[in-house]
């Protein structure tokens, strides 16, 4: 029973273009969700953050779009860059503050110069 | 400040065997979870240990266990190995209070069962 389902395996981005990595929840008591970001042989990294009381949560180049009545959530990068190559996993927990977090199967993103 | 570190990084086990990892959580930080990560499930969450007491727990069978000392480190252990538990463990730790859910992961310990 996959909670948070990322769609897509992998997607390849022309540097300087727009990333969009989309993310759906089945789980309506969700509150909170996250997205990590994760190079090859290291753990993931914390990038930004959404509650569900907001529908849009910027910061620099990232920004999360949330759409609670989609169960949906996306994170768009702009511009992306070659160093933006890594996995994004999206992440929801039921409240913020949650410690168990529930994570979907994460999507490689390719920035292609 | 030092970030989360995890022992060993690579371990090779048989079937049956039992193992133990370990984690090192950021000075501070009082709150240690635990995930599994597996190619085809993701990131799925083991327990997370708060004051040495287990709060949250995933739906793993009970040969996956944890403890918490005093000092916040964490084991985490797993007996009678499977094929199927050959996996990256990923340990990450948080500053409970910090009013979000920002977890600091380590690099894993990655097992491979034989």
């Amino acid at each position: 029973d996959q909670q948070v389902k990322q769609n897509s395996p992998s997607l390849s981005v022309q540097e300087g273009r727009i990333s969009i990595l989309n993310c759906d929840y089945t789980n309506s008591m969700f509150d909170y969700f996250l997205w990590y970001k994760k190079y090859p042989a290291e753990g993931p990294t914390f990038l930004i953050s959404i509650s569900s009381i907001k529908d849009k949560n910027e910061d620099g180049r990232f920004t999360v779009f949330l759409n609670k009545s989609a169960k949906h959530l996306s994170l768009h990068i702009v511009p992306s860059q070659p160093g933006d190559s890594a996995v994004y996993f999206c992440a929801a927990s039921a409240y913020q503050g949650a410690q168990k977090l529930v994570f979907g199967q994460g999507t490689r993103l390719t920035i292609n110069p | 400040k030092a970030g989360v570190t995890q022992t060993p990084r690579y371990l090779i086990k048989t079937r049956g065997q039992q193992v133990t990892l370990s984690c090192s959580p950021i000075s501070g930080h009082r709150s240690v979870s635990w995930y599994q990560q597996t190619p085809g499930q993701g990131l799925q969450f083991l327990f997370e240990y708060f004051s040495e007491t287990q709060r949250n727990k995933g739906n793993f069978p009970g040969r996956f266990s944890g403890r918490q000392f005093s000092n916040s480190r964490s084991e985490m252990n797993v007996s009678t190995l499977e094929l199927g538990d050959s996996a990256l463990y990923l340990c990450a730790s948080s500053l409970v209070f910090s009013g979000n859910n920002e977890q600091f992961f380590g690099p894993g310990t990655r097992l491979t069962v034989l």
